[in-house]
């Protein structure tokens, strides 16, 4: 069966450090790849997403995401983060009639 | 952008009693909508995929006749939860389909007590 991996449960990053947010998929020769971020209180909101093509993906917040094949990642990250980037981040597959596999989240917190 | 809202935000209600979710697609026609449970620090949980005008795809362990799943206009999906009992306590969640992409709702607590 499908399945979405977020190694990571939890992240701290001091503000101004850069992130990387793990992700791995376990299926499909040409995976529909995102990344969501949900903030307290506000709805998921997509950040990026790979369907073909280049395979590092530039987002919205200063985000980018790069999808390796070779090693079933789809990885998030922001050379610099600050404190509003503080939130959870979710890694999702898209598979057939637009439905989605989710990932567990990543919750990141960011040290002043 | 594309606006998905959901109301109430929140709802308390009493064991025993049904509770209807309204999810709506404020800015476009959404044929396809779904509907996803989220458990305090959890991943989503798809309950179901639904087309408008057809009966709502229930995934495997979701009781259709617990949670009544209506899309009678293309931006409009309704979840009723009924006879709710306190394990159904959670964060409901939609999500309306444009495009290749999914738009959420901003989720709805629902607690029962």
């Amino acid at each position: 069966a499908q399945s979405v991996t977020q190694p990571d449960i939890h992240i701290t990053v001091s503000e101004g450090a850069s992130l990387e947010l793990r992700c791995n998929y376990s299926y499909g020769a040409t995976p529909y790849l995102f990344w969501y971020v949900q903030s307290p209180g506000q709805g998921l909101q997509l950040l990026l997403k790979y369907f073909s093509g280049d395979t590092l993906v530039q987002g919205i917040k200063g985000f980018e995401a790069e999808f390796k094949r070779s090693q079933s990642s789809f990885n998030l990250r922001k050379p610099s983060v600050h404190w509003s980037d503080a939130a959870e981040y979710f890694c999702a597959q898209g598979r057939s009639n637009y439905q989605l596999i989710w990932g567990a989240g990543t919750k990141l917190i960011i040290k002043p | 952008g594309a606006v998905v809202s959901q109301h109430p935000s929140w709802v308390i209600c009493k064991s025993g009693t049904s509770v209807k979710i309204e999810c709506r697609s404020l800015d476009f026609q959404a044929t396809t909508m779904f509907w996803y449970r989220q458990f305090p620090k959890q991943s989503l949980m798809l309950m179901a995929t639904s087309n408008e005008g057809s009966k709502a795809t229930y995934e495997q362990g979701v009781e259709k006749d617990k949670f009544l799943i209506n899309h009678a206009s293309l931006t409009l999906s309704t979840l009723t939860v009924t006879s709710a009992h306190p394990e159904d306590s959670s964060f409901y969640i939609c999500s309306a389909s444009w495009g290749d992409e999914q738009f959420f709702g901003p989720g709805t607590r629902l607690t029962v007590l």
